[in-house]
């Protein structure tokens, strides 16, 4: 079970065009997801946590209108980097929280490369 | 504030036995842990809640002294599958907060 799918896994764009991701939670409801990005040997850091049904509450120095949050049901969570710029390639991951302890379940990631 | 784990890395003979810090400067509620291969998503551990609970999985044991804010992660013989970075995840209050993730640790295992 916590099984959450993340689509998709590898994505190459041009500079100024955006790109949407997918996170999924499939074996449960995910009131919560979050995202984070991580680069290279470093540590995830959270972007956003992404709340069904209401806007999603973004950490401090993230632009909410270039990394823009849709969680528009239970299972589904969507991140779209707008006019995407070479500085935003990054492994994006997504997750979702499940039970009372807050146990977060990871996507597989999503690498960004924008030429 | 980012919590703090160290060593920031370590290498193992396979069966050898490592210890994992993650201090905060923050008070704290939870601390997980999880463990991402390299280009994989994060795996998770296992969680502690405030009260000084350890935890057992397997060889991976964990321990948490909520009044030095302080977690350990004891890997016990450890196997080749081990390898990977670890991360806490520390949670300040609330059953609804974030994760805030520590520096890392990378653990490599060798024959």
């Amino acid at each position: 079970g916590a099984v959450v799918s993340q689509h998709p896994s590898w994505v190459i764009c041009k500079s100024g065009t955006s790109v949407k991701i997918e996170c999924r939670s499939l074996d449960f409801q995910a009131t919560t997801m979050f995202w984070y990005r991580q680069f290279p040997k470093q540590s995830l850091m959270l972007m956003a946590t992404s709340n069904e049904g209401s806007k999603a509450t973004y950490e401090q120095g993230v632009e909410k209108d270039k990394f823009l949050i849709n969680h528009a049901s239970l299972t589904l969570s969507t991140l779209t980097v707008t006019s995407a710029h070479p500085e935003d390639s990054s492994f994006y991951i997504c997750s979702a929280r499940t039970g009372g302890k807050n146990i977060q379940y990871f996507g597989a990631g999503t690498r960004l490369s924008v030429l | 504030q980012q919590p703090v784990q160290s060593p920031q890395a370590v290498i193992l003979r396979e069966g050898e036995d490592a210890v994992i810090n993650c201090s905060s400067s923050k008070a704290l509620y939870s601390v997980h842990w999880y463990r991402q291969k390299h280009g994989e998503a994060p795996v998770f551990l296992m969680i502690l809640l405030k009260g000084g609970e350890q935890k057992g999985h397997d060889k991976i044991s964990a321990s948490f002294n909520e009044k030095k804010q302080q977690s350990s992660l004891y890997l016990t013989a450890s196997q080749l599958s081990y390898s990977g970075t670890y991360f806490c995840g520390t949670e300040m209050g609330g059953t609804a907060s974030k994760l805030t993730f520590g520096t890392g640790t990378r653990l490599q295992v060798t024959l």
